[in-house]
């Protein structure tokens, strides 16, 4: 009964392949986020959906496309990887969007580019 | 521009110590300010939230306070144990996402 999960959790691949990471969350929220922790393990927003609507998009190459297919999942497309891209991409959902609700985080996909 | 830092970096006391974590943020006009947990190669683990109209909240031994007015927060950890040893991380939400400090490492050693 995982509240916020992601596949995979391991990802390891060669510069310029396309990949998909997967988030999924039972909690009955309405609101999605994206984040990535870099190698000095400095975590920033990339994006957030609520209701199946983008409304946070941060400064992002756009050859990452997130996509929500319905508010219980947000996926996260990298087309063309880079070595920069390397890095640990974690989900998190909470109850609404703006402020005052409590986030809830994945176990984060660790994403490796050779 | 929301900007949160944490001092110490890295900290690092024998067992049964009582700590301090301080997090300060720039801009005052938050909703909440949430402490996490992460452990090496792992996920992050809330630990406690605080409402912006809170001045602290308490979990067993930790206790996290929000003083909004000079843009800072502590967690208070008792009676410290190894098994206490991660990164804690505090994050300022001021929109709808969390701003991250860069985090204290914590290494309690028996």
């Amino acid at each position: 009964d995982t509240a916020v999960s992601q596949t995979p959790k391991y990802l390891v691949t060669q510069m310029g392949n396309d990949k998909s990471i997967k988030c999924e969350q039972n909690l009955g929220h309405d609101t999605m986020y994206w984040y990535k922790q870099d190698s000095k393990k400095f975590l920033k927003i990339m994006f957030s959906y609520n209701n199946k609507e983008l409304i946070i998009n941060e400064t992002v190459p756009n050859r990452f496309s997130p996509k929500s297919p319905d508010k219980a999942h947000l996926n996260l497309h990298i087309n063309s990887l880079e070595l920069g891209d390397s890095a640990v991409y974690f989900c998190a959902s909470s109850p609404a969007r703006g402020g005052g609700y409590e986030q809830y985080f994945g176990p984060g996909t660790r994403l490796t580019v050779t | 521009k929301q900007e949160v830092t944490q001092i110490p970096a890295a900290l690092s006391v024998p067992e049964g110590e009582n700590l301090v974590l301080n997090c300060s943020f720039t801009d005052s006009a938050i909703y909440n300010l949430q402490w996490f947990r992460q452990d090496p190669g792992k996920g992050l683990t809330s630990l406690l939230l605080i409402q912006s109209s809170q001045r602290e909240q308490t979990s067993g031994r930790l206790n996290a306070s929000l003083d909004k007015s000079s843009g800072r927060s502590t967690l208070y950890i008792a009676a410290s144990q190894p098994g206490d040893s991660a990164t804690y991380l505090c994050a300022a939400q001021a929109g709808t996402a969390l701003i991250f400090g860069k985090g204290t490492t914590l290494s309690v050693s028996s």
